[in-house]
């Protein structure tokens, strides 16, 4: 597609529920970011792929936090047990390489979990 | 240290001013640097690249000063329109032994009529 795109756009899960984010990015981006931004805080880097190398998921929360990156291609960012801590905006970006080139984001998943 | 830091501000500034920001950062080996602008609740977007000879982008400077490593972005006649959150993004060398990007946590700006 022409933009990064992520599904659901809203989410409102009960606590102690899982659930999964999905992000497609743009068609030859090998790099691939997940990060979340809470209510005026800046972006949490939470993890990221590029190309076959393993992800580096220094930025993962807590082992709730899981992400797999399928075919090289689309995303899928899952949260087991949410707390209302995970509450926040998931944002997904996509690059063509992680040297010299900008990011796009999707326009995010808002999590609400009450 | 943070590895990416930014003046949180805000920044309160008449219609016509001008604005600079400033972004240090704690890794000599960064290669790539770039602004990004956040409106209120959307999600950010490339602003521009900063090179290392400095570049230009309509009302829009970037330099990159590799010695004291800090960037910055300077904002010529601000429109209202130039309301937002500026994100500087610098990439480092993550544990995988590839490179991440690291956002500061921005700098806000108003441009008051």
């Amino acid at each position: 597609g022409a933009g990064v795109s992520q599904s659901p756009s809203n989410k409102v899960t009960e606590k102690g529920k899982d659930v999964e984010l999905r992000c497609d990015p743009i068609s030859g981006h090998t790099a691939l970011y997940w990060y979340r931004q809470s209510l005026g805080q800046g972006l949490e880097f939470l993890i990221y792929f590029q190309g076959n190398s393993a992800p580096d998921k220094s930025g993962l929360p807590s082992d709730r936090f899981s992400a797999e990156r399928t075919g090289g291609s689309v995303s899928t960012l899952t949260i087991q047990r949410t707390q209302q801590e995970d509450s926040a905006v998931y944002l997904c970006a996509s690059s063509l390489r992680t040297v010299g080139y900008g990011y796009t984001f999707g326009s995010g998943t808002r999590l609400t979990v009450v | 240290r943070k590895e990416v830091e930014q003046d949180p501000g805000p920044f309160n500034v008449p219609e016509g001013a001008t604005v600079a920001f400033n972004c240090t950062y704690s890794n000599s080996a960064s290669q790539s640097f770039f602004w990004y602008r956040q409106d209120c609740r959307k999600e950010p977007k490339l602003l521009m690249s900063v090179y290392s000879s400095g570049n230009e982008d309509g009302r829009f400077t970037a330099q990159l000063n590799r010695a004291s490593q800090y960037i910055s972005l300077l904002i010529r006649d601000s429109k209202l329109s130039d309301s937002a959150t500026y994100l500087c993004v610098v990439n480092a060398l993550g544990p995988s032994g590839t490179y991440k990007y690291i956002f500061g946590t921005g700098t806000r700006l108003k441009v008051l009529a």
